[in-house]
């Protein structure tokens, strides 16, 4: 299985803040490479496709880059609503995996 | 509207079945693989299997094979997860979710509600 590495595992900020997250994968993945968000009780939310493809409705402060094994997710200026859990996920192989996530909290 | 809804919460005993259940709607539910991902507290999802109504091909993660038994009914829009003997370390929850290529980069666009289930003494 591939392995996928999140990091940090948690951050606090403000908003407005600009916030990058890391996603290293145990072996080359090319751009098969998704985000999704989580808020508490709610399912995941597809954010980002194929490493740096941005989802119709996602907001543009958020985007995506990377290629190979490693891959960041960016918001460019934090909004409330933005304060949840993170995950990445590759489609390079089966069985899929997602990292571990990262949760962003309010400082 | 396209949305997956899931059978509701589960509270079961060590060594019981269950068959928990997700149902489409809005979009043409035989022509999307439809897949299970178990989220566990503080960790991160797993990708449990997939399947394809049209045919029900489906494909399992070697971690969950021979563990659960993903199946559809496509005349009821239905894609069902069960377990023959549940076990404590499968309390979580279940997330049905519809899978979609864009560029051959396969990403989940569309999840059920979730279903807790609960295994317990």
């Amino acid at each position: 299985d591939i392995q996928m590495t999140q990091s940090p595992s948690s951050l606090s900020a403000s908003v407005g803040d600009r916030v990058t997250i890391t996603c290293r994968t145990s072996q080359s993945i090319s751009n098969y490479l998704n985000w999704y968000q989580q808020k508490p009780g709610k399912a995941p939310r597809l954010l980002i496709s194929v490493a740096s493809s941005l989802q119709s409705g996602v907001p543009s402060r958020f985007s995506g880059s990377g290629s190979g094994t490693d891959f960041t997710l960016t918001i460019s200026s934090l909004q409330p609503e933005d304060f949840a859990t993170y995950y990445c996920q590759q489609s390079y192989s089966t069985p899929w995996t997602f990292g571990q996530g990262t949760k962003v909290e309010i400082k | 509207e396209e949305q997956l809804v899931q059978s509701g919460a589960e509270v079961k005993k060590p060594g019981e079945s269950l068959k928990i259940s997700c149902k489409g709607s809005g979009y043409s539910f035989s022509t999307y693989w439809i897949g299970w991902v178990r989220h566990m507290p503080g960790k991160g999802p797993e990708w449990m299997g997939i399947i394809y109504p049209g045919d029900s091909d489906t494909k399992y993660s070697p971690s969950f094979q021979g563990q659960v038994t993903i199946s559809a009914d496509k005349s009821k829009n239905t894609v069902y997860l069960q377990w023959s003997s549940l076990k404590t370390s499968d309390t979580a929850m279940y997330y049905c979710a519809r899978h979609r290529a864009i560029f051959a980069v396969v990403s989940i666009d569309l999840w059920g509600q979730g279903t807790p289930v609960t295994v317990s003494s």
